[in-house]
């Protein structure tokens, strides 16, 4: 079936440094890929959509400018955490959507912890 | 907007029993899907099963089953023969047939108890 890498699983890292979340699918195109974050014991909240060599079009309240997404193929979309703060600290899942067949491939997630 | 609501936060239900969790949605749309996912410790996002709202006949996979009601505009989700590995948080979620965004209601988590 499909499959969507996202690394790395889990990081830890100071206060003011940036950090890189990649999602790569596996076996299939991924036209569009989506990014939540998820609070613990909570529902996943959608942070931005990214379709292939367009700009990434982001929910409000998402800062731009902090959340820098990049979708340069069909296979890669990758989330920069820019400056990261404590409060940025939790769970990270990318979700792709097949080309192919319509439907969702979700990654394992990121733990982002910012100390 | 459209919402998708999770009224029980947790449910818990003994080894081999029946439990069925609730999902109601709120839309204008009437084309659309929905979609129940598993959420299990380990934080993977599993699709359960989809549902297409033009199609009457409710959809099923194996042990899991749902209730389409479109008038009524609720979607639970049937568990037979429950399993320790279906302890997990259930998500419920709604897409219109014409967007990509998926809307998440705010999860149940079941407890499987021996």
């Amino acid at each position: 079936g499909a499959v969507v890498s996202q690394h790395p699983s889990r990081v830890i890292c100071k206060s003011g440094t940036s950090v890189k979340i990649e999602c790569r699918s596996l076996d299939f195109q991924a036209t569009t890929m989506f990014w939540y974050r998820q609070f613990p014991k909570q529902s996943l909240m959608l942070m931005a959509t990214s379709n292939e060599g367009s700009k990434a079009t982001y929910e409000q309240g998402v800062e731009k400018d902090k959340f820098l997404i990049n979708h340069a193929s069909l296979t890669l979309s990758t989330l920069t955490v820019a400056s990261a703060h404590p409060e940025d600290s939790s769970f990270y899942i990318c979700s792709a959507r097949d080309r192919g067949y319509d439907g969702y491939t979700f990654g394992s997630g990121t733990r982002l912890t910012v100390v | 907007a459209q919402t998708v609501t999770q009224s029980q936060p947790e449910m818990s239900v003994q080894e081999a029993e029946t439990v069925t969790l609730s999902c109601t949605y709120d839309t204008s749309e009437s084309d659309y899907y929905l979609f129940w996912y598993k959420q299990p410790p380990s934080r993977q996002m599993i699709l359960v099963i989809r549902q297409e709202a033009y199609k009457q006949q409710n959809a099923t996979e194996n042990r899991f089953s749902v209730n389409f009601q479109k008038a009524a505009k609720s979607f639970s989700l049937k568990i037979s023969d429950s399993q320790l590995g279906d302890a997990a948080m259930y998500f419920c979620a709604y897409r219109p047939r014409t967007a990509s965004k998926l809307t998440f209601g705010t999860g149940t988590r079941l407890q499987v108890t021996l």
